[in-house]
């Protein structure tokens, strides 16, 4: 089935360091989300690209779909405590329905 | 506010015993909403989707007998976890798209499930 890996699989960073984490789909998706859940937390959504190769802006987020739509990144520019979570990517197999595979997350440590 | 709510947050219950998991949409209706599971340091895993008013889509090796899932209305489904075991301590979450099924999801605050 469809699979969908995310790395690095935890990040610690600097506050003020910026931080990257990248999405692997093992299928062409016909869109990609991410999602953040905070610690102890529900996860919630941030963010759909449905084009290939689109780029969004989210003020220091920055959200990058692939050519191939199979990867996707998320970039946080200057991280801040507030950015302290996890995030996952999900994504929706082409021509596979509705169901959304949730990526394996990447936790993200903000250290002053 | 919150858009799903998702009762109870959290629920110790004994080995071989039932318990039930409510998840409602507050602000609009949802024919499809989503029932997933997180271990501890996991990711979201796809349990069933909830059809209102038919049965629900189960994920291969979901147990349809051990999660019953019930989409009474457009408003309200539920999880209902039976003879429950130790093993099935999870936290589940609900989710309802925010518009066509294949729009994203809003989630419940999830329910912390401990089987002692």
């Amino acid at each position: 089935g469809q699979q969908v890996m995310q790395i690095p699989q935890y990040q610690h960073v600097q506050e003020g360091e910026d931080f990257t984490t990248y999405c692997n789909s093992s299928t062409t998706l016909s869109n990609i989300q991410w999602y953040k859940q905070r610690p102890g937390g529900h996860p919630v959504f941030l963010i759909q690209l449905v084009k290939s190769g689109e780029v969004k802006k989210q003020k220091r987020l920055t959200f990058q779909f692939g050519e191939a739509k199979k990867n996707s990144s998320l970039h946080i520019t200057a991280t801040q405590t507030t950015d302290v979570g996890t995030y996952f990517c999900a994504g929706r197999e082409a021509g596979g329905g509705n169901k959304l595979t949730f990526g394996t997350g990447t936790q993200l440590k903000v250290e002053l | 506010g919150a858009v799903v709510s998702q009762h109870p947050s959290r629920v110790i219950c004994k080995s071989g015993t039932s318990v039930k998991i409510e998840c409602r949409s507050l602000d609009f209706q949802a024919t499809t909403m989503f029932w997933y599971r997180q271990f501890p340091k996991q990711s979201l895993m796809l349990m069933a989707t909830s059809n209102e008013g038919s049965k629900a889509t189960y994920e291969q090796g979901v147990e349809k007998d051990k999660f019953l899932i019930n989409h009474a209305s457009l408003t309200l489904s539920t999880l209902t976890v039976t003879s429950a075991h130790p093993e099935d301590s999870s936290f589940y979450i609900c989710s309802v798209p925010q518009g066509a099924p294949n729009s994203p999801l809003h989630f419940g605050n999830g329910t912390r499930l401990t089987v002692t």
